[in-house]
């Protein structure tokens, strides 16, 4: 069974960092390309980034670019977003996604419970 | 960016009835080296994360009920409940997956009449 488990979520002040993580299991973490997607309160699906199921391929919104970074650790099934300069606006559930092949051109197949970000003074 | 719109924001159907959600992107999401159209569905109940419901713009995910389908290519799609059934209350979102950054529509909300 596909599992996805988000941590690191929590209350930060404007401008801090924060550092996500999603352990994954149930599948063959190191084949899947892998997303960040968020939605913040009583709103939509905001597509944020992702990473290609080698690695060396990175994508994201215009939003977060420059500030975010996503990264994956394929011995430890983990996929991380260390968000930087953080803003009011970045307050939102974060979801991590499984994307249904190794392409970062895939549907998001699994996706976790999320973890919540709250950028507030 | 592709710009993803759908409509109606809101739609209420009784049970039994069919449901007809509308997503439109701003440029086309048809790749012409494999013919298939980069468009998914996904249905997110109250409370939580959304499901994938079709890829490729019409093939249904695995597990996924056959009284949804997925229409369209090119900018223009549909999604269907064909006999809406009381679980099927949720918010639905067409993404693509063509180019990034990898948009999601604003969603339709589908209520029981």
């Amino acid at each position: 069974e596909v599992q996805l488990l988000e941590s690191g979520g929590g209350l930060v002040q404007p401008g801090g960092s924060l550092r996500l993580a999603c352990v994954a299991s149930g599948f063959n973490f190191s084949s899947y390309a892998m997303s960040w997607v968020r939605q913040a309160p009583g709103k939509g699906l905001e597509w944020v980034s992702v990473i290609c199921g080698s690695g060396d391929s990175t994508f994201y919104a215009d939003s977060v670019k420059g500030r975010f970074t996503i990264s994956r650790d394929n011995s430890k099934n983990t996929l991380y977003l260390q968000m930087n300069s953080l803003r009011a606006e970045d307050t939102a559930v974060y979801y991590c996604a499984k994307l249904n092949g190794d392409s970062c051109y895939s549907p998001l197949d699994y996706w976790g419970q999320g973890s919540l970000v709250t950028v507030s003074s | 960016d592709i710009v993803m719109t759908q409509s109606p924001d809101s739609l209420a159907v009784s049970l039994g009835e069919r449901a007809t959600i509308n997503c439109k992107s701003s440029q086309s999401v048809l790749y012409s080296s494999d013919n298939k159209n980069y468009l998914a569905w996904y249905q997110q109940k109250p409370g939580q994360p959304p499901k994938l419901l079709i890829y490729w713009a019409s093939t249904r995910e695995s597990g996924v009920p056959d009284r949804f389908s997925g229409s369209g290519s090119g900018t223009d799609f549909t999604l269907t409940i064909g006999s809406l059934q009381a679980e099927d209350v949720a918010v639905y979102y067409c993404q693509q997956y063509y180019s990034s950054p990898f948009t999601f529509g604003p969603g339709t909300k589908v209520d029981i009449k």
